[in-house]
Parts: structure tokens; C-alpha cells; sequence
């Protein structure tokens, strides 16, 4: 079945600093795969997404790559600010299951100046 | 434009009682989703409706759980009898159905109903 492992936190790093959330993924076709951010006090919101082997999603510092010969989705960012204090949840969906989403348990993230 | 909303954000009941969480979808979304967000544990799947076609319930911990989803649009879910284990956030989201090309678009999420059962 689908499933996804992300990595345990909590994550405390220094501003600055450079940040690796590690997502490995189960899947039984070609997912879709997610990060989601969850800031303090709001809902889940995309961070970013890749469709295909290969692509690249990024958005505001934050970089994944999807590699299928690993089956991973790291998330990666150069520089932390305070700001990126959320939890990150990464995520698969898969056609050939429907349209369900499967989500990580979530790994928070403190940044401290 | 406005996002998924959820009502109430906080609900607090007893053991036993009956509640209704309700979710307003994005205008135009097709897709809408249920999840529950337990302390410390990530998104668990409940229920899922896509237009008209018959709701996926596979997620639904047990028979006390319920969903519909009026006109393609409102959805409320209902847990009758609840327990204790049911404290949790409940989250609705929702997506316009799959992109051209097959893939999937996003899902936007409402801020939660936080549910406390005492």
C-alpha cells in the first residue's frame, strides 16, 4: 500500500542555519508527492510539489527533489529564518488508489535566533 | 478569494453526546476531504466526495462516524455517541478534481475544528 515515513522531531536549529527534513515514500504506481507547512495557529498550506521523477519543487527557499531510484522527497533549505518555525508534512497521492492523500506524521521545526 | 472554512473552531462536549462539524468548501471544488489530526500523530484520512459519485468511507475509524456532503458543496460530520479517543483536530479540505494529464492538483485546508470530548 501508500504510505510515508518522514523524519522524527522535534527539529531545533539555529537562524541561518541549513535545514534537511528527510521523506521516504511507498507507493505501488507514479504519486504525486507534497510538502505541506503548518505555521503556528493556521491550517495546513502547500509548501511545494513534484508530479514526475526527477522534478524539482520549490518555493520560498525550500527545495525537494523527487528521486524514485531512493524513493525520497527530502525537503532542504540553505538558510533558515525564525519564520519557517511550522510543522512540515510531506505527502503522496496516487491515482491508481483514487484520490486519497497520504500524509507523514508531521516534523516540527523551531528556529532560534 | 475565500478559503475552506470550518465551523466551530473549538467545540467542547460530553461523553456521549452527539456533534456536527461543519466545512465550507472553495467555490468550485469538486473534491472534498475529511482528515483527523490527533496530538502528536499526523493526518489520518476519514471520508472523501468527489461531485457525485458515492463518498469513499474507507477511512472511518468506526460506525459512529458520518459524513455528507449536501449539493456538492457543505459538508458536516457527524460522530454520534462520542468517546474520549475522538479529541482530536478535525480538518477539512478540499481540490478541484485532477489536473489535465492526470495529475493532482492540491488541497487547500481549512483552520480545523478542535473537538474536545470530556
Amino acid at each position: 500500500g501508500n504510505s510515508v515515513t518522514q523524519m522524527e522531531g522535534p527539529v531545533t536549529l539555529s537562524e541561518e542555519a541549513f535545514l534537511t527534513i528527510n521523506c521516504t515514500y511507498t507507493a505501488t504506481g507514479y504519486p504525486s508527492l507534497f510538502w505541506y507547512v503548518q505555521y503556528p495557529g493556521e491550517g495546513l498550506q502547500l509548501l511545494l510539489k513534484a508530479t514526475k521523477a526527477d522534478d524539482k519543487g520549490s518555493n520560498k527557499g525550500f527545495e525537494a527533489t523527487y528521486r524514485k531510484e531512493t524513493t525520497s522527497f527530502h525537503l532542504e533549505k540553505g538558510s533558515v529564518q525564525v519564520s519557517d518555525s511550522a510543522v512540515y508534512f510531506c505527502a503522496l497521492s496516487e491515482a491508481n488508489t483514487g484520490n486519497q492523500f497520504y500524509f507523514g506524521t508531521g516534523t516540527s521545526l523551531t528556529v532560534i535566533p | 478569494g475565500a478559503g475552506v472554512s470550518q465551523s466551530p473552531s473549538n467545540k467542547v462536549t460530553e461523553k456521549g453526546k452527539d456533534v456536527e462539524l461543519r466545512c465550507d468548501p472553495i467555490s468550485g471544488h469538486t473534491a472534498l476531504y475529511w482528515y483527523r489530526q490527533s496530538l502528536g500523530q499526523g493526518l489520518e484520512f476519514l471520508i472523501y466526495f468527489q461531485g457525485n459519485s458515492a463518498p469513499d468511507k474507507s477511512g472511518l475509524p468506526s460506525d459512529r462516524f458520518s459524513a455528507e456532503r449536501t449539493g456538492g458543496s457543505v459538508s458536516t460530520l457527524t460522530i454520534q455517541r462520542t468517546q474520549q479517543e475522538d479529541s482530536a483536530v478535525y480538518l477539512c479540505a478540499s481540490s478541484l478534481s485532477r489536473l489535465a494529464g492526470g495529475s493532482l492538483n492540491e488541497q487547500y485546508f481549512g483552520p480545523g475544528t478542535r473537538l474536545t470530548v470530556t
